[in-house]
């Protein structure tokens, strides 16, 4: 079966820092992987989202940037952090025919800028 | 473009009282719709889904009918239990979209009390 993993679950930093956040998939192959944040009280924003290595699609001009150095593995990081950077971060990834398929979510990261 | 309107929450209900929660969308074309739920400190998990007009999804006692008519998809339960407090997304899937990308609404926090 498949599975979605995403760490650290939890992270406090101060603004300035870098950031790196994973999300690995196992259990298929050559996922759709998506990044999406949910600030407090808010829906949910697509960051970013991936249909191969080494291909990102932003959807939002932001601090973040994200990367996908192996198949089933897809990264969110900034250089330096912002108090507006703070949120949920969840990781998801659809099959490869995707469309009008469902996404499957990871657990969460939980980003605390201070 | 696509969007997606959900009622704002909190909603606040007893043990065993009905739960509607409605939701409306725009899309050019015909769209697949979904619930998901998303529990305290938890990801999204898929709760039903319907990919064309007059479907019905259900699941746990859940229960939405993908209305075109009405652009609709509001979700229902007739007997609500604390442990389905959480909080509701309702998104639509553009089949136009290739890349499986889901639009979400806000989301609706549900709170049942004993």
């Amino acid at each position: 079966s498949q599975t979605i993993h995403q760490w650290p679950a939890t992270l406090v930093q101060p603004v300035g820092s870098p950031l790196s956040l994973e999300c690995t998939v196992e259990g298929t192959s050559n996922p759709n992987l998506y990044w999406y944040r949910q600030a407090a009280g808010r829906g949910l924003q697509l960051l970013f989202y991936s249909v191969g290595i080494g291909q990102i699609s932003s959807e939002v001009p932001q601090n973040l940037s994200a990367s996908r150095p192996q198949d089933r593995q897809f990264i969110l990081s900034s250089k330096k952090l912002l108090l507006s950077d703070s949120g949920f971060y969840l990781c998801a990834w659809s099959g490869l025919a995707g469309i009008g398929g469902e996404l499957f979510f990871g657990e969460g990261s939980r980003l605390t800028v201070l | 473009g696509n969007s997606v309107t959900q009622m704002e929450g909190p909603v606040t209900l007893s043990e065993e009282a009905f739960l509607t929660i409605n939701c409306t969308y725009t899309a050019t074309g015909y769209p697949s719709l979904f619930w998901y739920v998303q529990y305290p400190g938890e990801g999204l998990q898929l709760l039903l889904k319907a990919t064309k007009a007059d479907d019905k999804g259900s699941n746990k006692g859940f229960e939405a009918t993908y209305r075109k008519e009405t652009t609709s998809f509001h979700l229902e339960k007739g007997s609500v239990q604390v442990s389905d407090s959480a909080v509701y997304f309702c998104a639509l899937s553009d089949p136009t979209d290739s890349w499986g990308k889901l639009q979400f609404g806000a989301g609706t926090q549900v709170v049942v009390t004993p």
